[in-house]
């Protein structure tokens, strides 16, 4: 079955980088892409960019061009999201999900999610 | 950007009752339009992708239509599990922009 599965909760401090990885398994992990959503506490989803893990493309968020960094590891089936410069409104859930390799935005499997905290 | 807007932002309703979630875009999005339910501390799920087709494994309780900028979310007889919030998604355009949310509620 497909399974995504992120790493651990991690608590940084503003201007601090965080990185968090999802692993996935279940699937032929280059036929298909890697979406990045965000929910802060209390609100709503929030779309942060899609890699293709094939081809290595990506298309970020506009907010977050220049922060935010995609990669995969086709050796271990793993997708990272890096976040630079954090700051206190960068604290959220961060979800990996399962996108087509073109990156249609169709989300059909979701990692667990990984609490983000950036606080001084 | 595309803007995505919801109604109702939440609802009290009750098991067997009939649902109806709408989400209208800024612009026409052709049927670019996906919904997922999301439960408190869960991975959200997709439902409904292109407007009206149904995910792999959803209950046929739940349908989608619409096109252009107006779209339906519905639930045709309510279930205990489906006490959620819902969301639309327009992938038209990057960035896929999400509506804010519909929480159903237990009346």
């Amino acid at each position: 079955q497909v399974q995504l599965v992120q790493s651990g909760a991690e608590v940084k401090k503003p201007g601090a980088s965080v990185k968090v990885s999802c692993k996935a398994s279940g699937y032929t992990f280059i036929n298909y892409g890697i979406s990045w959503v965000r929910q802060a506490p209390g609100q709503g989803l929030e779309w942060m960019g899609w890699i293709s893990v094939y081809k290595g493309d990506t298309h970020y968020a506009q907010k977050l061009q220049g922060r935010v960094t995609m990669t995969t590891d086709k050796s271990t089936s793993t997708a990272y999201m890096e976040l630079r410069s954090l700051r206190s409104d960068d604290t959220a859930v961060y979800y990996c999900a399962r996108d087509q390799d073109y990156g249609s935005g169709r989300l059909d499997y979701w990692g667990q999610g990984t609490l983000v905290t950036v606080s001084s | 950007d595309i803007q995505m807007t919801q109604s109702p932002s939440s609802v009290s309703v009750s098991v067997r009752d009939r649902v109806t979630i709408t989400c209208r875009a800024s612009q026409s999005i052709r049927n670019y339009v996906n919904w997922y339910q999301h439960k408190p501390g869960k991975a959200p799920k997709l439902l409904i992708f292109a407007a009206s087709s149904l995910q792999s494994g959803v209950p046929l309780r739940f349908s989608g239509s619409g096109s252009g900028t107006d779209f339906t979310l519905t639930i045709s007889s309510l279930q205990p599990e489906d006490f959620a919030t819902y969301y639309c998604q327009q992938t038209y355009n990057t960035p896929y922009s999400f509506g804010q949310g519909t929480k159903l509620e237990i009346k």
